[in-house]
């Protein structure tokens, strides 16, 4: 069975500074793996997706993740934080045309 | 960009009361989701429909819960007899080939 380890339940950084939000996960199959945020009081949005190629992927807003098989993980990063960039992050595999497994959630918390 | 519409966004009922929750998937989409996140918790998988009937549930889909694709449409997820602990927000999402999920924004369920 598929599981997801978000290591931190909280991050705080001060704005302008690098973060990483960690995630790893435990298949016995190739997966996929996403990130979603989630702003106070609104739904999930996707963030940014593996699902083959480039094991390094970006969103538009700065953010990226390395899909790393040897370690299961597939760490967020941004390397400069605005205060806009707080939010619930959460990581989520699946095992292709199937149900979403999510993580506990990060909340990432930006001070001034 | 299409939109997995869900309504109402927030529903009160009384305990032992039915509830239908509402999703519009993507038009063109051909895999449908239910997800709950309990306050403060993770988002955790109800239920996956694909070709008219259910493709996989999770033990928290009890008989309780039962879902429909009334039309060409619509996507429903209803709750025969609600307890206190239904209390959540409920995501509906949909997918092309079952790894491009898009969620709405929710329906934040209270039972009293």
């Amino acid at each position: 069975a598929q599981s997801v380890t978000q290591l931190d339940s909280q991050v705080p950084v001060f704005e302008e500074a690098p973060v990483e939000l960690r995630c790893n996960y435990s298949s016995s199959v190739s997966v996929y793996l996403f990130w979603y945020v989630q702003y106070p009081n609104q739904g999930l949005q996707l963030l940014l997706k593996y699902l083959s190629g480039s094991t390094l992927v970006e969103s538009i807003n700065g953010f990226e993740a390395e899909f790393n098989k040897s370690q299961t993980s597939f760490h967020l990063r941004k390397p400069s934080v605005h205060i806009s960039d707080t939010a619930e992050y959460f990581c989520a595999v699946s095992e292709g045309a199937q149900k979403l497994v999510f993580g506990q959630g990060t909340r990432l918390t930006i001070n001034p | 960009e299409p939109e997995v519409t869900q309504t109402p966004s927030h529903q009160v009922t009384q305990m032992g009361q039915e509830v239908i929750l509402r999703c519009v998937p993507i038009s063109n989409h051909l895999y449908f989701y239910w997800y709950r996140q309990i306050l403060g918790q993770k988002v955790e998988f109800l239920v996956s429909f694909y070709n008219n009937e259910i493709s996989e549930k999770s033990e928290i889909f009890d008989d309780q819960f039962s879902v429909e694709r009334p039309d060409g449409s619509n996507f429903t997820l209803k709750i025969r007899s609600t307890k206190l602990e239904d209390s959540a927000m409920y995501f509906c999402a949909s997918s092309v080939r079952g790894y491009g999920y898009t969620f709405g924004s929710g329906t934040r369920l209270t039972v009293v």
